[in-house]
Order: C-alpha cells, then sequence, then structure tokens
C-alpha cells in the first residue's frame, strides 16, 4: 500500500530535549516536505527537500532542522524544543510531476 | 504576500441540503489550487487539481470551480460521511515549491 509513515503518532517531551520525528514513504517520491497545523493558522510549511541531499526553508523553519540522506526518509529534528513548537505536525510527499501530496497521519507533539 | 482564505470557518448542514465552500486567494502567478478532505485525527486526502479559470473538476458529491480569484467546493446532496475539514491550498509559479495552505471549513452533516 502506498503511504507515507510517520513516527511517533504521539510525544510529549520538555523543554530542551532533543527529538527526532521520522517520515519515510514508499512511493519512490523525488519530493517530501514537512509541515505544522495550528488552530487558526493552517497548515504552514516548515521544510522541503526536492531529492536526496537537497533541502529548502519553508515559511516556519526556524527551530527545526532536516536531513535527507536517502530517497524514502526526511526526518525533522528538534535539537531544543520549546514550548512554542507544541503543534500538529505532518509529512508530505509528492512525486515531481504531479503535484498531488500525499500526508501522513500527523505527530501531535506537546513541549512542557 | 500569497494567500488563502477559507469561508465559511464552520457549516452545519442537513443531509441532502446543498452549499458551496469558498476559498479566495491572491498569488501571483497561479500555478494549481487544491481541495484536500481531512477527517479529525489524520492527514489531509487529495481531491482536485484546478489549473485555470473556468476549470470544473467533479468526484461524487464534490464539484470544484475556479475563477482568477476564488475557488468554489460545491457539495450536492450532502451526505453525513461527508463530515471532515475541507482545505484549500495554491502554488504559485514564482514559489512552485512551496503550497500556501487556508484554514479550512469544518463541514458537519446532520441525518
Amino acid at each position: 500500500e502506498a503511504q507515507v509513515t510517520q513516527n511517533p503518532r504521539y510525544l510529549i517531551t520538555v523543554t530542551g530535549k532533543k527529538l527526532t520525528v521520522t517520515c519515510s514513504q514508499n512511493m519512490n517520491h523525488e519530493y517530501m516536505s514537512w509541515y505544522r497545523q495550528d488552530p487558526g493558522l493552517g497548515l504552514r510549511q516548515i521544510y522541503y527537500s526536492m531529492n536526496v541531499e537537497v533541502t529548502d526553508k519553508g515559511d516556519v523553519p526556524e527551530g527545526y532542522k532536516v536531513s535527507r540522506k536517502e530517497k524514502r526518509n526526511f526526518p525533522l529534528i528538534l535539537e531544543s524544543p520549546s514550548p512554542n513548537q507544541t503543534s500538529l505536525y505532518f509529512c508530505a510527499s509528492r512525486t515531481g510531476g504531479d503535484e498531488k501530496l500525499f500526508f501522513g497521519s500527523g505527530t501531535q507533539l506537546s513541549v512542557l | 504576500e500569497d494567500q488563502v482564505t477559507q469561508s465559511p470557518e464552520a457549516l452545519r448542514l442537513q443531509e441532502g441540503e446543498s452549499s458551496s465552500l469558498n476559498c479566495s486567494y491572491t498569488v501571483s502567478g497561479l500555478r494549481g489550487l487544491f481541495w484536500y478532505r481531512q477527517d479529525p485525527g489524520k492527514g489531509p486526502e487529495f481531491l482536485f487539481t484546478l489549473y485555470s479559470a473556468g476549470e470544473e473538476k467533479e468526484k461524487e458529491r464534490l464539484k470544484a470551480t475556479l475563477t482568477k480569484k476564488e475557488s468554489f467546493l460545491h457539495i450536492t446532496a450532502p451526505k453525513p460521511e461527508d463530515s471532515a475539514t475541507y482545505l484549500c491550498a495554491v502554488q504559485a509559479y514564482n514559489t512552485g515549491n512551496q503550497f500556501y495552505f487556508g484554514t479550512g471549513t469544518s463541514l458537519t452533516v446532520i441525518p
């Protein structure tokens, strides 16, 4: 089954404790991206990647890091999480020839 | 600045009561406008892509239309299973790898 898999589904952590949210897709998509979804603000893009070793900032990249060492994986790294990063996070992917995005099921992050 | 505004924020319909959701946008050079459906606890699911004014797409009870300033998602004779949040997103030529999403319309269809 074609899918984007995120882990974990839920995460509660404390300020300053480094964490990684994993994202993997099995559709051989070139493009992958991360979004955060907050009430009243909608989905906002954090980072995106056009292919392996190619990443770029979205609209809200501060406090986040990404890497794209393999085509299928695109982890989101919070090196020193803060409470304002409490949010619902989505990973998405698409093939280069199609603008349709496939989303993961989301990661609900709470930073205390 | 590229912007997407959706209205209404929330909509309650009786089963069978048709209505429309609105997505207005300001973007320099529209490359594509997208509609997604999001169910509680899930990621958005793709519905339609529209590329040029006058274009229409249909899927079951849903029909999306596009003008130069806005898009409508028409829901004909909705059923309770159509209850979800509907998201609109735009992609511009000058920022082709970024998608700008609206805040969505939460639709509830009452049996």
